[in-house]
């Protein structure tokens, strides 16, 4: 079975500094993964997904996350956190016809 | 429309009472999930469609939920008898085929955030 695990819960980082949100999956075959982002009171958005092709994945807003499958990782980065990526993101990994969702990490930027 | 609407957005029951989530997904989707996601945690996978069969309803926690896509295109999320366990934020998606199939994803509504009193 498909799981994804975030390794942290809250992350807090200082504005212009790096971000890294951790996510590590457990796939019995070659995963599909995601990250999604939720701003406080919106729907969730699809940030980058890796399909195979190229282990690093660049998305929308700076974001980018490399596909390690020799640490079963895919952590999400950014060069340069901005007052507005503050949010709650989710590391997903695609199950059987069914997205499989981390429990989340808090991104907090601060000023 | 646009993108995928889900109503009402914010819901106070009484403990006991029924209620219905409607969820109206991108015009041509085929495919509609339903997800659980409870203050502090992911998403938790309910059920979904394609078309209007039920694919997947591993995800309901009990009988007291049951949900329905009679047309192919508009579900209906039932809960009855309500409790206050069943209070959290239900959320759509909708996808143009079944995840998993080619470069498919699903789009996300905004939620209902269900509150059981």
């Amino acid at each position: 079975a498909q799981s994804v695990t975030q390794l942290d819960s809250h992350v807090s980082v200082s504005e212009g500094t790096p971000v890294l949100l951790r996510c590590n999956y457990s796939s019995s075959y070659s995963p599909s993964l995601f990250w999604y982002v939720q701003h406080p009171n919106k729907g969730l958005q699809l940030l980058l997904k890796y399909t195979s092709a190229a282990t690093l994945v660049k998305g929308i807003n700076g974001f980018e996350a490399e596909f390690k499958k020799s640490e079963t990782s895919f952590h999400l980065t950014k060069p340069s956190a901005h007052m507005s990526d503050a949010a709650e993101y989710f590391c997903v990994v695609l199950g059987t016809y069914k997205y499989i969702f981390g429990t989340g990490t808090r991104l907090k930027v601060l000023a | 429309g646009a993108g995928v609407s889900q109503s009402p957005r914010y819901k106070v029951t009484k403990r006991g009472q029924d209620v219905a989530l409607r969820c109206d997904p991108i015009s041509g989707h085929v495919s509609l999930y339903w997800y659980r996601q409870a203050l502090g945690q992911g998403p938790e996978f309910l059920t979904y469609f394609n078309y209007e069969a039920q694919q997947d309803k591993s995800g309901l926690p009990n009988d007291r939920f049951s949900a329905e896509r009679p047309e192919g295109s508009i579900s209906t999320l039932t809960i009855q008898r309500t409790e206050q366990r069943d209070s959290a934020m239900y959320r759509c998606a909708s996808s143009l085929a079944p995840l998993g199939t080619g470069n498919t994803e699903a789009f996300f509504g905004q939620g209902t955030r269900l509150t059981v009193v």
